[in-house]
């Protein structure tokens, strides 16, 4: 069984470019989160997805940052206009439907993506 | 809003040996759910327990083990027989039984494992 994949593992962007990172969840999970880490920090909730529809953003910066989690293909965090403070490792989790649709409370992580702003 | 806080930036332990790592949280719910995740170098987060709040016995994974503590708001790692494969990062987390669904977390221990 495949894990959650994320990719790429590592991304170098220039100031004022955008980043697209991507989350392919566990084959039959339908719930989706984004963490960000900054260096000697713990993980940050950013983004709560399911299919087409963002649940919870309240960990989103307001700005430049969105989310998507299509019907068909993966989970898309995009980070337009980078700037060096968005340089971090992006963790994305997933967690299966439980009963009656409700999710249940394990998440399990991908590898992240680190990201390089020059 | 909830916070979680492990006041041990670093442990250190003799293989085989037994160490408890801290973690306090704060919170007024009462339906939560407490985690520990360990990240080694690969930077790859894995879930090493998990505790429903709503149960009084605690979690055991093998040679982990936690002693949690409701009233004091006390979820502490216990890992016996210390192995080198064990050095790693270990963040505690929370989770809302009900409301938000992100993970909140600690800012992790960095368990160093003597040989």
């Amino acid at each position: 069984n495949a894990g959650v994949m994320q990719n790429p593992r590592h991304l170098v962007r220039r100031r004022g470019q955008e980043a697209r990172l991507r989350c392919s969840p566990v084959k039959g999970h339908s719930h989706v989160y984004w963490y960000r880490q900054l260096p000697e920090e713990g993980l940050k909730f950013m983004v709560y997805l399911q299919k087409e529809n963002i649940i919870d953003e309240s960990g989103m910066p307001k700005e430049r940052f969105s989310a998507e989690f299509p019907k068909e293909g993966p989970s898309i965090l995009r980070i337009q206009q980078v700037v060096r403070g968005d340089s971090a490792a992006y963790f994305c989790a997933s967690s299966p439907r439980g009963p009656a649709g409700v999710r249940t409370d394990t998440q399990y992580f991908g590898p992240g993506t680190r990201l390089t702003v020059l | 809003a909830q916070t979680v806080t492990q006041s041990q930036p670093e442990m250190s332990v003799q293989e085989a040996e037994t160490v408890t790592l801290s973690c306090t949280y704060d919170t007024s719910e009462s339906d939560y759910y407490l985690f520990w995740y360990k990240q080694p170098p690969s930077r790859q987060m894995i879930l090493v327990i998990r505790q429903e709040a709503y149960k009084q016995q605690n979690a055991t994974e093998n040679r982990f083990s936690v002693n949690f503590q409701k009233a004091a708001k006390s979820f502490s790692l216990k890992i016996s027989d210390s192995q080198l494969g064990d050095a790693a990062m270990y963040f505690c987390a929370y989770r809302s039984g009900g409301g938000a669904d992100g993970l909140t977390f600690g800012k992790g221990t960095h368990l160093i494992i003597q040989p």
